[in-house]
């Protein structure tokens, strides 16, 4: 079935770096965009960009920008967020999620119909 | 603070309509669809409404959305125990080239 696999809980310190996983199956990797959001402990929805499997082409939220790194390895399926300089507010569940795409353009539709389960990723000293 | 506005919460009894409503600007849902999720607690979001009212498969039609000028409001009826969740609404905001979401609502069924 089409899911979305996301890698596990991860522990950093102040000032690391971390990098989630999110591997597709039952479905083209490459006919879907990525999204990525998150959501800290007890607050909304966060979007912070999204991917181009097929082509790579990234676009991230302003507040993220030079911070977060989106990739994929179309070998694998698989997508990945790398967020750097992490502080205690980057304490959060990061999701992955799959968008609808138009063919083989940049159109987007916005939404996103299936999501990984989230991976934690908690900063602490 | 959220680009787009939801009430924190609302409530109703089994069998009851409720409609939360999802407030925003000429930027965001003035011009661009608005979809819907669903979440319950330590699960992921789930697609409840796309494109405004459409429902995605397997998405009763209990569920309802509904886009008016800069507002949104989706709509469930004969609500069930088992409707109890947070639901946030999100779209794009072509100001903020950036996907926003109101700050979710959480949905009691007495």
């Amino acid at each position: 079935q089409v899911q979305l696999v996301q890698s596990g809980a991860e522990v950093k310190q102040p000032g690391a770096s971390v990098k989630v996983s999110c591997k597709a199956s039952g479905y083209t990797f490459t006919g879907y965009f990525i999204q990525w959001v998150r959501q800290a402990p007890g607050q909304g929805l966060e979007w912070m960009g999204w991917i181009n499997p097929d082509s790579g082409g990234t676009n991230y939220a302003q507040k993220f920008q030079g911070r977060v790194t989106m990739t994929r390895d179309t070998s694998i399926s698989t997508a990945y967020m790398e967020l750097s300089s992490l502080t205690s507010d980057d304490t959060a569940v990061y999701y992955c999620a799959r968008e609808p795409r138009i063919g083989e353009t940049d159109i987007h539709y916005w939404y996103s119909d299936i999501w990984g389960r989230g991976a934690l990723v908690t900063v602490s000293s | 603070q959220s680009v787009l506005t939801q009430p924190p919460s609302v409530s109703a009894a089994p069998g009851q309509k409720v409609t939360i409503s999802c407030s925003g600007s000429s930027s965001n849902i003035g011009q661009n669809y608005v979809f819907w999720y669903q979440q319950f607690p330590g699960t992921a979001p789930k697609l409840l409404i796309y494109d405004n009212n459409k429902r995605p498969s397997g998405i009763p039609d209990r569920f309802s959305g509904s886009k008016s000028g800069t507002s949104a409001i989706l709509g469930i009826t004969g609500l069930q125990t088992g409707d109890e969740a947070d639901y946030y609404c999100g779209t794009w905001d072509s100001s903020l080239s950036a996907v926003v979401f109101g700050g979710g609502t959480k949905l009691t069924v007495l």
